[in-house]
C-alpha cells in the first residue's frame, strides 16, 4: 500500500459544485501539503500543515481551504469550483528535522476538472 | 522571494547519450536544493538533494547534481540515459532550517528518450 494516499484520482464537477480531496498517511510524519500542478508552472503550495493545530497559507490559497482531521489525514476543499482550479492537486509529508529533512513524500495525485 | 528557473521545457535525447538538466535558483541565504523526478502517473520522487559541503551530489538511478554558487546552478546530470529515464524533472528550493519544508519548484522539465 502507498504511504500517502489521495482520494479521488480522478474527479470531474462542474461550476459551483463544492470538491474535497482527500489525502491519509502512514508514515508518521507530523507536516503535511496541499500543491497544485499546472503544465509550465511546476508545483505551487496551497497550505501546509505542520501538526493538528497548526495551518497555514501557502502561494495560492485563494478558492481553497484546508482541514487537518488527525495527524494523519489532511482535506483539501474547493468551496465553488471553478474552471481554472483545473489542474493536478498533490498531497505530500515530510519529517521535521533530521536527516531526510526537506524530502517531500507525495501522494499519486488527484486529477481534478471543473467543466 | 525565492524562485527557480528550468530554462528547458522540453529535452530529447537518445538513448545511451548523456544528459543534463538545467537549474537556476534566486535565493537570499544559502539554498537547499532538490531535484524531484515524477514519471508519469505518479507522485514526485527525490533524486538527490543539496544541503552543504561536497558541492556534486549522488543520487539515486545514476544521476548527479552539481551546485555552483557562482552560476546560482544546480543542474542535473546523468552519463548515459535509459529509456527508463523519461519523466518529468523538477528542480527545487528551499530554506529547511528556517522555515520548515517549504520548497519552491521550477516549471519542470520534460525528458524523452528515443532508442
Amino acid at each position: 500500500d502507498a504511504d500517502v494516499t489521495q482520494t479521488p484520482r480522478n474527479r470531474i464537477t462542474k461550476t459551483g459544485k463544492r470538491i474535497m480531496l482527500e489525502c491519509s498517511q502512514t508514515k508518521g510524519h507530523d507536516r503535511m501539503y496541499w500543491y497544485r500542478q499546472d503544465p509550465g508552472l511546476g508545483l505551487r503550495l496551497i497550505y501546509y500543515s505542520f501538526d493538528v493545530k497548526d495551518i497555514n497559507k501557502g502561494e495560492i490559497s485563494d478558492g481553497y481551504s484546508v482541514s487537518r482531521q488527525a495527524q494523519a489525514k489532511f482535506s483539501l476543499s474547493l468551496e465553488s469550483a471553478i474552471p481554472n482550479q483545473t489542474a493536478l492537486y498533490f498531497c505530500a509529508t515530510s519529517e521535521d528535522q533530521g536527516s531526510r529533512a526537506g524530502e517531500l513524500f507525495f501522494g499519486e495525485g488527484s486529477r481534478l476538472t471543473v467543466l | 522571494a525565492q524562485s527557480v528557473t528550468q530554462p528547458d521545457i522540453h529535452i530529447t535525447v537518445s538513448e545511451g547519450a548523456s544528459l543534463e538538466l538545467r537549474c537556476n535558483y534566486s535565493y537570499g541565504a544559502t539554498p537547499y536544493l532538490f531535484w524531484y523526478v515524477q514519471s508519469p502517473g505518479q507522485g514526485l520522487q527525490l533524486l538527490l538533494k543539496y544541503f552543504s559541503g561536497d558541492t556534486l551530489v549522488q543520487g539515486i538511478k545514476g544521476f548527479e547534481a552539481e551546485f555552483k554558487r557562482s552560476q546560482s546552478s544546480f543542474n542535473l546530470r546523468k552519463p548515459s540515459v535509459h529509456w527508463s529515464d523519461a519523466a518529468e524533472y523538477f528542480c527545487a528550493v528551499g530554506d529547511v532550517v528556517n522555515a520548515g519544508n517549504m520548497l519552491t519548484f521550477g516549471g519542470g522539465t520534460r525528458l524523452m528518450v528515443k532508442p
